[in-house]
Formats: structure tokens, sequence, C-alpha cells
């Protein structure tokens, strides 16, 4: 089993601030997809990362994937209460199965 | 319309009650999932349809019957269910094979098993 590792696992901040949550492994993805999940919902695809050192933004959004494809963050600029949420990195099984394995997620809170 | 719709959103049973869960897209998907999520976890995969047909059953115990009757229905029976057995039921549903791209979920089903 490859786990993912997410880091870290709670964060509450102020609104305004940055911050940067992070998601690892010991094994090579072929890609890497991050989801935000509001209570009482499903997760919502944010982003996929499949190329090593790929940086890809969405607005206050920047995700960047490891030039070994091991790692990926996440970062948030000028945080939102609206960007409260699990924040959840997930590998996508290969060789014909495309069941998704999440990692525990962090769970952001935005104060206002 | 890029929606998955999950019913009942809640749903409270007994032990001994016989109970299904439905979910419904209509994006043309030929691949749908089962996922269960307890509290503070993460999402884990219990089932896969491919075409209709059951490719993946992730060592679930059989008071979970998953069914797939067409390519936009999947169902999941319930029977002789246990109290921790209550979680978040997701569905999900994609593309398959080499064509996925993203997994769209609904928005679950609370389960209470009294």
């Amino acid at each position: 089993t490859q786990l993912l590792e997410q880091s870290p696992q709670f964060l509450s901040i102020q609104e305004g601030e940055n911050l940067t949550v992070y998601c690892n492994s010991s094994s090579v993805f072929s890609s890497l997809q991050w989801y935000r999940q509001e209570p009482g919902e499903g997760p919502v695809l944010l982003v996929t990362v499949v190329t090593g050192g790929e940086v890809k933004k969405l607005k206050r959004l920047t995700f960047q994937f490891g030039d070994a494809r091991k790692d990926s963050s996440l970062h948030i600029t000028a945080a939102q209460p609206g960007d409260t949420g699990l924040y959840l990195c997930a590998r996508v099984g290969g060789a014909g199965s495309y069941q998704l394995t999440f990692g525990k997620g962090t769970k952001l809170s935005v104060i206002p | 319309d890029t929606e998955v719709t999950q019913t009942p959103k809640h749903l409270v049973m007994g032990m001994t009650n016989k109970k299904s869960l439905k979910c419904e897209q209509h994006m043309g998907h030929r691949a749908m999932y089962w996922y269960k999520q307890k509290a503070k976890k993460p999402p884990e995969l219990m089932f896969v349809y491919s075409y209709e047909k059951l490719s993946i059953n992730e060592s679930v115990p059989s008071r979970f019957s998953p069914e797939c009757p067409n390519s936009s229905l999947l169902n999941l029976h319930l029977h002789a269910l246990q109290p921790e057995d209550s979680a978040l039921y997701l569905c999900a549903s994609s593309l398959s094979g080499p064509e996925y791209t993203e997994a769209f979920f609904g928005q679950g089903t609370r389960l209470t098993v009294v």
C-alpha cells in the first residue's frame, strides 16, 4: 500500500494569512490529485498534477508536484473563511483500476 | 449536468432493518464507486463498477450489497448492519480506463445504525 502522509493534520489561521499543507509518500506517483471537502459534502477536485516539478495555480491556491513525484504541496495566499474545509490529496490507482487512495487530510479553519 | 445525486441524505436504521442507498448520474460515466467515510477519516473505497459490472470489492462484508441496474444508477443494499457501520457513504462516478480525469462525488448519505 502506498501511504500518503499529510501534514499538518489540523490548521487554524486568521483571515489574510498564508499557509502551506503537504502530501508525502515514499513511493513515486504517476499522478496526484487534491480535493477539498466541506462538512456534509463530498470531496471536490481542485487539481491534478502529473509532471515532476509541475506548478499549477488556481486563483489564490498554488499546487506543486515534487521533482521526484513523491510529494506535493498546496499553498494558499491570503486565506479566506471560504477556504475552510478538509484538504485531501489522493493517488489514482493504475493498471486499469481507477480508485482513489486518500491521505488523512488537513483540516483547515480560517477565522474571520 | 455534472451532478451525482444521492438519496436519502440522512438515514437512521436498526440492526435488523433492510434499506438501500441510491446514487444517480447523467454524465455518461461508465465507472461508479462507493466510498465509506468515518468521522475525521478520509474516504475509503468499498466497490467499483465498470460498465455495470463489479470490478473491485475491497473486502467489504456481505451485509453491504452493491447493485448497478444500469449505467446511470448505483445502489447499495444494507442488511443486518452494526453500529460501527455508521458513517457517511459517498457515491462517485468518472470516465473509465485511460480517459479517467477526475471523480465526481455526491453529497453522501449520512447513515446511523442504532
